[in-house]
């Protein structure tokens, strides 16, 4: 039973254009969101986070946008540059308050186009 | 640099042949995490430490256990593995004050 859903395994974005992932749960307990980023041959790296107070969180170029009632969040990149090709992970937890266990989507490879 | 350090990055073990991974982190941080992940799957939380505090997931099999001396250093051990159980083996510390996790590289168990 997959409580956090990434449906798209895979997206293509231009270089400068907007680059949007999309990210399902299930679990109305969930009540944190974070998202990785994973290069190859390495782990996945901290990228935004949310809490469900929130509906938006926004750092740089990363928009992260919570829309609990939908049990839907998305990442936004703008402007998508080619660093960014890598696979994302979302992650949804319960409070933040530490030592919570963290429930990953499979994930979307990212590619930016030149 | 803080860090968590995965070793080896690559193993190669037999069937059933006992296999030990290891992580170490700098980081000085309370709790630490195993996770396994299978190629175009999720991360799958096998188990965690909150300082020497054991935290076992139900679905965890017996196969797999668990030690961690000190702070800074916790492996995963295996004890017969099987084909299934070839997959990327993710190590991640968290501060226990945040849900943030940091985590290696990664270790790519192979099982013939």
């Amino acid at each position: 039973d997959q409580q956090v859903k990434q449906n798209s395994p895979s997206l293509s974005v231009q270089e400068g254009r907007i680059s949007i992932l999309n990210c399902d749960y299930t679990n109305s307990m969930f009540d944190y969101f974070l998202w990785y980023k994973k290069y190859p041959a390495e782990g996945p790296t901290f990228l935004i986070s949310i809490s469900s107070i929130k509906d938006k969180n926004e750092d740089g170029r990363f928009t992260v946008f919570l829309n609990k009632s939908a049990k839907h969040l998305s990442l936004h990149i703008v402007p998508s540059q080619p660093g960014d090709s890598a696979v994302y992970f979302c992650a949804a937890s319960g409070a933040n308050f530490g030592n919570e266990k963290l429930t990953f989507g499979t994930g979307t490879r990212l590619t930016i186009i030149p | 640099d803080a860090m968590v350090i995965q070793n080896p990055r690559y193993q190669v073990t037999q069937f059933g042949k006992p296999v030990t991974l290891s992580c170490s982190q700098t980081l000085n941080h309370n709790v630490m995490y195993w996770y396994q992940q299978k190629s175009s799957q999720a991360p799958k939380l096998l188990f965690h430490y909150y300082d020497k505090d054991f935290n076992n997931e139900a679905d965890t099999p017996d196969n797999f256990q668990s030690r961690r001396p000190n702070t800074s250093f916790c492996f995963l051990d295996i004890r017969s593995p099987g084909l299934g159980d070839a997959a990327m083996y993710l190590c991640a510390t968290s501060t226990g004050r945040s849900n943030e996790q940091f985590f290696g590289p990664g270790t790519r168990l192979t099982v013939l």
